[in-house]
């Protein structure tokens, strides 16, 4: 498959315990996504990188925080989980915007907060 | 950014073609516009996208209204596998971000 990789698949976490999770690609692009997905909501932005160490906040952004120290990597991380943070997680890369190519997205990690 | 607007759900039936519609009257000149669909219990799939002329590739093909405030996306012989959410998205020319709408819902029946 397209060289994205999620993990964990599914995790089950407490109320108030930190989460992290990974995505990694093997394409070198510059473009990174992560998105939720909720029954109602669709798909919803949190957080994006467009290169090493540059990060925005996405429209659901309050709650998490990202990193991106190389290229291959954007970690996800939930400060304290909280009930409404249960969700599916999807994480996407991009080439270059300008070139109005499409986005590749992973398999998800699907969480649940206890 | 500007607005899509898809039915919440069609059927259809397997081997025939699906014509899948999508408004965006307030489309700009560099908005290009895609499509993905998301299968059972994965990730968005990258489809198709256009600008401005028709388009075709091995997995649909999408037809660009002249005024550009419409689109359609065909499935020229539609299988089971086919059966989705596809979401019609308006992505400016270097915008970093793809926002997703509620998309459609295909059945496609046996």
């Amino acid at each position: 498959d397209a060289g994205i990789t999620q993990s964990p698949r599914h995790k089950v976490t407490e109320t108030g315990t930190p989460v992290t999770l990974r995505c990694h690609q093997t394409e070198n692009h510059r473009y990174m996504y992560w998105y939720r997905q909720d029954p109602g909501h669709g798909l919803r932005l949190i957080h994006y990188s467009y290169g090493v160490k540059d990060t925005d906040k996405g429209e659901v952004s309050d709650g998490y925080s990202v990193s991106r120290s190389k290229t291959e990597d954007f970690l996800l991380t939930l400060e304290s989980a909280t009930s409404s943070q249960t969700s599916v997680y999807f994480c996407a890369i991009s080439q270059e915007p300008a070139t109005g190519e499409g986005y590749t997205f992973g398999s998800g990690t699907r969480l649940t907060v206890v | 950014d500007a607005k899509t607007t898809q039915p919440n759900s069609m059927e259809s039936n397997e081997e025939e073609p699906v014509h899948l519609p999508c408004n965006h009257s307030t489309i700009s000149g560099t908005d290009y516009i895609h499509w993905y669909r998301q299968l059972p219990s994965q990730g968005p799939e990258y489809v198709i996208h256009g600008l401005t002329s028709n388009v075709n590739n091995r997995m649909a093909s999408l037809a660009i209204a002249e005024d550009r405030k419409s689109s359609t996306l065909i499935l020229h012989r539609a299988t089971l596998r086919d059966a989705a959410v596809y979401y019609c998205i308006l992505r400016r020319q270097g915008a970093q971000k793809l926002v997703f709408g509620q998309g459609t819902r295909l059945t496609i029946n046996p």
